[in-house]
């Protein structure tokens, strides 16, 4: 299986600051007959699911302000938001989709400093 | 709108059976694979199980694997996870969710229903 690792479990951030979430694989997630990352982000807030931030790795979904950016390939990446807000304040996953089993990151705890 | 809603959770003894069902609407169901997903008590995300569209395609993490199956009936949007030979460590709030497909590929998942809660306990 893959193992997906994210860093750090808990993050800190002041309102209007920048947070960046990371997450590595234990094998590469590029798929070179496409030129694709196959790595998802999620955000969960308490008492919700998940719901969908990034695709392809980099690729925000329908309706995700452009504050939060993925970036990355291979085996690292990363989830961004440039200014936090007080919505924002959520568990964040990171998921691999490259092979079954569709393995997730343990989660980062994003709060507020 | 696009819905998925679990039902089938509540509390089973140890070694018992227990059938979850995921009703969808609002999307032409038939045209996306789904899966299931659970989240232990205060834990992370564990991906299951999904089937694809037609039901041919079926994939298993290896933590339910021999005692979990996943089915569909297309006609009803249903999708089903039948969970066999219970154990304490299978509590947790199971989802049921939709692919997400972008030029064709899946990538990830769109549509999460609320989850339905299993407790296995004596």
């Amino acid at each position: 299986d893959i193992v997906m690792t994210q860093s750090p479990d808990s993050l800190p951030v002041s309102l209007g600051e920048r947070a960046t979430i990371s997450c590595r694989s234990n094998q590469s997630l590029y798929y070179s007959s496409n030129d694709k990352n196959y790595l998802s982000w999620y955000q969960q807030k308490p008492g919700q699911s998940p719901k969908l931030l990034i695709y392809w790795a980099s690729s925000r979904q329908s309706g995700v302000p452009d504050r939060f950016s993925g970036s990355g390939s291979g085996t690292d990446f990363s989830l961004t938001i440039s200014r936090l807000q007080a919505e924002d304040v959520a568990v964040y996953f990171c998921q691999q989709y490259y092979t079954t089993p569709y393995t997730f990151g343990q989660g980062t705890k994003l709060e507020l400093k | 709108e696009v819905q998925l809603v679990e039902s089938g959770g509540g509390v089973v003894q140890p070694g018992r059976s227990r059938r979850l069902s995921c009703a969808a609407s609002g999307f032409t169901f038939d045209d996306y694979a789904m899966h299931w997903v659970r989240q232990r008590p205060g834990g992370g995300l564990e991906w299951l199980s999904g089937i694809s569209w037609s039901g041919s395609t079926i994939s298993y993490a290896g933590s339910v694997k021999g005692r979990f199956t996943i089915s569909r009936d297309n006609a009803n949007h249903l999708v089903f996870l039948q969970m066999n030979g219970l154990r304490p460590d299978d509590t947790a709030v199971y989802y049921c969710a939709k692919v997400f497909t972008n030029s064709g590929y899946a990538v990830g998942f769109d549509t999460w229903g609320r989850g339905t809660l299993v407790t296995v306990s004596s």
